[in-house]
């Protein structure tokens, strides 16, 4: 077992750039979680997939946030047109079906310059 | 809608002293709890749970949390604090549709 994997750790951009983020789940694992995470606050829930099925989107996730999951392993999150307010902690997380534990990467830090 | 409250964000304990980390919850529908750690630029890790069955609930690190439905209640303990315990912990619930809402996380520094 790798554990949850995200890739990059660390990006920096600048405002009005588009950014892509990758997570790898726990390969047994069919749920993947989306949250952000700002400084001094609890992770938030963005968005959620079953296998390739995305089956929820908090309010939080504007039409310039998208996520894919297209073949049910790996995740893709993309921010078009950056905001400085999009400046935080992304972390995914990964689970079994209903009752499983969710289980958390290292995270992707953005910063938007 | 599933809530936690976690009050004082900072929380110092002296190094063998009892840690104890309040977390109070609001459901509708009985609750699934959680207490996560994160260190420093990492992402969280799991130290308990509570779905149902015992409500004194052991984790890893030598952490336990009993929950308490009439209190709505679920606080982190530990006997005697080490200095590896600094860390911010985040206290949370899942909802019935599979998110988990979280707290506000203690921060908690040991002192020698």
């Amino acid at each position: 077992d790798t554990g949850v994997s995200q890739d990059p750790r660390h990006k920096i951009t600048k405002r009005g750039q588009n950014v892509t983020f990758r997570c790898d789940p726990i390969s047994e694992h069919n749920r993947l979680y989306w949250y952000r995470q700002t400084l001094g606050q609890g992770p938030e829930f963005l968005t959620y997939f079953q296998n390739e099925a995305q089956l929820e989107k908090s309010r939080l996730l504007s039409d310039r946030f998208s996520a894919e999951r297209p073949k049910g392993s790996f995740s893709t999150l993309e921010i078009q047109r950056t905001e400085q307010g999009d400046s935080a902690m992304y972390l995914c997380a990964s689970s079994l079906p209903t009752g499983g534990s969710q289980y958390f990467g290292p995270g992707t830090r953005l910063l938007v310059l | 809608a599933q809530s936690v409250t976690q009050l004082g964000s900072h929380v110092s304990v002296s190094e063998g002293a009892l840690v104890l980390l309040r977390c109070n919850y609001s459901s509708s529908v009985p609750p699934y709890l959680f207490w996560y750690v994160q260190y420093p630029n990492q992402g969280l890790q799991l130290l308990l749970k509570y779905t149902t069955g015992a409500t004194l609930v052991k984790g890893i690190n030598g952490f336990e949390a009993e929950f308490k439905k009439s209190e709505t209640s679920f606080h982190l303990t530990k006997p005697s604090a080490h200095m590896s315990d600094a860390a911010e912990y985040f206290c949370a619930v899942e909802t019935g549709n599979n998110r988990l809402a979280f707290g506000k996380g203690n921060q908690v520094v040991v002192i020698p």
